[in-house]
């Protein structure tokens, strides 16, 4: 089955710096690899994804990038903000059930 | 107007006892899923489901049986709940399987004493 690993497993930032999380996936079937944003006590919520026909993808703040032959991939966000601390998944899918990475804990100082 | 709604949000009950946790989701979706979050807050797939019919089943006990009665809802039945068996369970729908966004639903925390 699919092994996702994530790193780092918590990040702290100071307000308005950048932030990059990056995951290696196992299987190279997978096609898709969505980030999913989670606060405490809260689902996970999707802020970006990406599928394998692409390399790279940003909506605003927020970019991702995949390197389809290395297996890896990295959520990147810039001009960081308070509201950004959450944890941070990763996950990889082919065609169906998402396996996800351990998570990244961001803290964002003001 | 709730996408993907669970009942109950929490649960706490004895060893042993036998609990079912509902899913249900209005969005039209034809999949829905089962994702257990333990305490460590690894997110981990349990069941996948696709028009009433189970496609995945990640190795998971026995003792946990979904149903699907219809393609909006997806109920998880536990029996003889452990301690190991405490953890936050999410439903999550998507239309198809393949490339597609997953709707989480708000989860429902289990505490086993």
């Amino acid at each position: 089955g699919e092994n996702v690993e994530q790193h780092p497993s918590t990040l702290s930032v100071q307000e308005g710096d950048s932030a990059v999380i990056k995951c290696t996936y196992s299987d190279s079937a997978s096609n898709y690899f969505p980030w999913y944003k989670q606060e405490l006590g809260k689902r996970p919520q999707l802020i970006i994804d990406i599928r394998s026909n692409v390399g790279e993808k940003k909506d605003q703040r927020i970019a991702v990038t995949l390197n389809k032959t290395a297996k890896h991939f990295s959520l990147h966000i810039t001009e960081t903000q308070p509201e950004d601390s959450a944890v941070y998944f990763c996950a990889a899918s082919n065609r169906g059930p998402f396996y996800f990475g351990s998570g990244t804990k961001l803290n964002v100082k003001p | 107007d709730t996408a993907v709604s669970q009942t109950p949000k929490y649960l706490v009950t004895q060893m042993g006892n036998d609990k079912s946790i509902k899913c249900e989701q209005n969005l039209g979706h034809d999949t829905m899923y089962w994702y257990k979050q333990d305490s460590k807050k690894f997110l981990k797939i349990m069941f996948s489901y696709n028009n009433k019919e189970l496609i995945i089943n990640e190795t998971v006990p026995n003792r946990f049986s979904p149903k699907s009665p219809d393609k909006a809802h997806l109920n998880l039945h536990i029996n003889s709940l452990e301690l190991g068996d405490s953890a936050v369970y999410f439903c999550a729908s998507s239309q198809g399987g393949n490339q597609e966004t997953q709707y989480f639903g708000p989860g429902t925390r289990l505490l086993v004493l």
